[in-house]
């Protein structure tokens, strides 16, 4: 079955980049989407299509999509954006996220 | 503005069936660029999908849970059903339902629900 590889975590100080990976095998050949979950809410759309942003998403989240990665970019990162991030895929008709990266804004 | 609410049981016995119930408003389970995918997460872990169904009636499952996973729904009512029969105490987990939006060959989760946590105990 088909599997998304992302890092338990990442750190990064206020107003720093923060890049946050999710690897597959030729995910470059699919559409990737990241979804935000801050502690005790729902998970939020934050880019899809490997690179949209829905509307009310703030233009410092970007995304890329090529290869067998997938990256989310959080430019100028603010204490607001402490969440864990997942990436999520299609492969055929079923669905595959990845395992989830805890960022903190420190 | 289109929202999603879970429903269901907030406790079940192991090996029996759990039956949820994803009610939306805001959009129709008719519209031909949309569908509703259920989702769980286990407490402290990752997200994990479970199945989806199409305005169509188009349907797909986990590969790992497609023995024991139902999907249905009721547009007349804007009702969404995952049943999954035999639960285990594993299947503890906070359950979702989401929107699928569709464009073309791409797809999307948005909104999700707030979820409902189910607690497999005896």
């Amino acid at each position: 079955s088909y599997e998304l590889t992302q890092p338990p975590s990442v750190s990064v100080s206020p107003g720093q980049t923060a890049s946050i990976t999710c690897s597959g095998d030729k995910l470059g050949d699919k559409y990737a989407c990241w979804y935000q979950q801050r502690p005790g809410q729902s998970p939020v759309l934050v880019i899809y299509q490997d690179n949209k942003r829905p509307s009310g998403i703030p233009e410092r989240f970007s995304g890329s999509n090529s290869g067998n990665t997938a990256t989310l970019t959080i430019s100028g990162t603010q204490a607001m954006d402490e969440a864990d991030y997942y990436c999520q895929a299609w492969d055929s008709s079923t669905v595959v996220f990845g395992g989830g990266t805890t960022l903190t804004v420190l | 503005q289109v929202t999603l609410k879970e429903s269901g049981p907030v406790l079940v016995k192991p090996t029996e069936t759990l039956t949820l119930t994803c009610t939306v408003s805001g959009f129709s389970l008719s519209n031909a660029r949309m569908g509703v995918s259920w989702i769980r997460q286990p407490p402290g872990k990752a997200l994990e999908w479970l199945a989806h169904i199409f305005s169509n009636d188009e349907k797909s499952y986990s590969t790992s849970l497609k023995n024991r996973l139902t999907i249905s729904k009721d547009t007349s009512k804007s009702q969404v059903v995952l049943t999954m029969t035999n639960m285990d105490p594993v299947d503890t987990a906070t359950y979702y339902c989401a929107r699928i939006m569709s464009v073309r060959t791409v797809n999307w989760f948005d909104p999700w629900g707030q979820g409902t946590l189910v607690t497999v105990s005896s």
